[in-house]
């Protein structure tokens, strides 16, 4: 049963520390998305890549978050410095063809205190 | 841009009882509608989804959905819950961008809570 998976699971950090989560999407999926989720705001989407190539980051905040994926088998998130309204879960999700199924990964939990 | 409002942000049924979990959309151009759920500390999956055709759709654990484009709705159902449906539920829309699908667009997410 293929699944996405997230590490790590949860991350615990001080604020101005550098963050990175990763996910690997489903073999041969090729639309990898991040979202984050918070009692506040709901899911939002952060950004997201087809065939590695990004097509949307506007949800990101840009001075201190990036997104890459280095390879087809990973995608990464990267807070640098980290914030305490950064605390959230952070999902990826994977996606094959048009993308129009997503699957989600567990998720990430980061407390930044 | 697309928004979404799912008008009930709590539902409470009582098991076997049917449930209706209503969801608004807005959008400038055409979208795709989703149902995703979500149970206690997991991520979220996939209930049904709608792109073209029928306007009825059917998914999983017996849930079923019904696009009304005049009215611009997507309300999913289930005429008879289990405990096991208590969940929260998100409705979503997507839009067409870059050969796919771009990311989703969610509602704030309805808690169900179903009573013995």
């Amino acid at each position: 049963d293929a699944r996405v998976t997230q590490t790590p699971r949860h991350k615990v950090t001080e604020m101005g520390q550098e963050v990175t989560m990763r996910c690997q999407p489903i073999l041969g999926h090729n639309t990898v998305f991040w979202y984050r989720q918070t009692m506040m705001q709901g899911l939002e989407l952060l950004a997201y890549f087809r065939n590695r190539a990004p097509l949307d980051d506007s949800g990101m905040p840009k001075d201190r978050f990036s997104a890459e994926m280095p390879d087809a088998t990973l995608a990464t998130l990267k807070i640098q410095p980290s914030e305490p309204r950064d605390s959230a879960v952070y999902f990826c999700a994977s996606g094959a063809g048009q993308g129009f199924k997503q699957y989600f990964g567990p998720g990430t939990r980061l407390t930044v205190t | 841009a697309q928004s979404v409002t799912q008008l009930d942000s709590q539902v409470p049924v009582f098991e076997e009882a049917p449930v209706e979990l209503r969801c608004n959309y807005s959008s400038s151009v055409s979208v795709y509608l989703f149902w995703y759920v979500q149970y206690p500390n997991q991520g979220l999956q996939l209930l049904l989804k709608y792109l073209s055709g029928s306007t009825l759709v059917k998914g999983i654990n017996g849930f079923e959905a019904e696009f009304n484009k005049s009215q611009t709705s997507f309300h999913l159902r289930k005429p008879s819950v289990h405990i096991s449906d208590t969940a929260e539920y998100f409705c979503a829309v997507s839009a067409l961008a870059g050969g796919g699908a771009d990311g989703l667009t969610f509602g704030k997410g309805t808690h169900l809570i179903i009573q013995p």
